[in-house]
């Protein structure tokens, strides 16, 4: 049980272009999910908070504007980076959780903008 | 807010030995304290948690401590196997349901050398 999936796995694209990441709580539905930035070697840095139907929350330092996150049902939140330049390459990693705590993450997506 | 350290940064044991990561926070308010392993290219997976009303936890080889009054928890892994490879990553979390705010530390990358 508690499984998330993300998709896509890995995606490239060219600077300029938006892309969405979709992220899905397979077998719970999930009160809260969260988006995170990892770099290579480094630690996980949270980038929002999203309740269902409600405006995402986000971290000091990121920009709303440019990460979009949609939380539209219980199963089921999107995270779309718009006008990608390549600073935003990175790997994102969706998180999910059904109250108490506990967060369960999906494998995450490789972003490359070229 | 919380800060939260995580000793070592490496560390390299023989296959069959104990590994220890020891991590601290700072904020008294913290209440839920996860370990996650992370495996190259995947999302962290949750391996066990504690909470602050529990001193310890145990599931098969791996084993959780928790000392509120010193602010550190450990993570103790016995027998260890090279599947046991990975980056694991402490973390702390105050809060419930949608209002959790988690924040991780830097990571321990374990070798288990066969």
């Amino acid at each position: 049980g508690a499984v998330v999936s993300q998709h896509p796995s890995w995606v490239i694209c060219k600077s300029g272009t938006s892309v969405k990441i979709e992220c899905r709580s397979l077998d719970f539905q999930a009160t809260t999910m969260f988006w995170y930035r990892q770099f290579p070697k480094q630690s996980l840095m949270l980038m929002a908070t999203s309740n269902e139907g409600s405006k995402a929350t986000y971290e000091q330092g990121v920009e709303k504007d440019k990460f979009l996150i949609n939380h539209a049902s219980l199963t089921l939140s999107t995270l779309t980076v718009t006008s990608a330049h390549p600073e935003d390459s990175s790997f994102y990693i969706c998180s999910a959780s059904q109250g108490a705590n506990t967060q369960y993450f999906g494998p995450g997506t490789r972003l490359t903008v070229l | 807010g919380e800060n939260v350290e995580q000793h070592p940064s490496t560390l390299s044991v023989q296959e069959g030995d104990s590994a220890v990561i020891k991590c601290t926070y700072s904020d008294s308010a913290s209440n839920y304290f996860p370990w996650y392993k992370q495996e190259l290219g995947k999302g962290p997976q949750l391996i066990i948690d504690i909470r602050s009303n529990v001193g310890e936890k145990k599931d098969q080889r791996i084993a959780v401590t928790l000392n509120k009054t010193a602010k550190h928890f450990s993570l103790h892994i016995t027998e260890t196997q090279p599947e046991d490879s990975a980056v694991y990553f402490c973390a702390a979390s105050q809060g419930s349901g949608g209002y959790q705010k988690v924040t991780f530390g830097t990571g321990t990358k374990l070798q288990v050398i066969p």
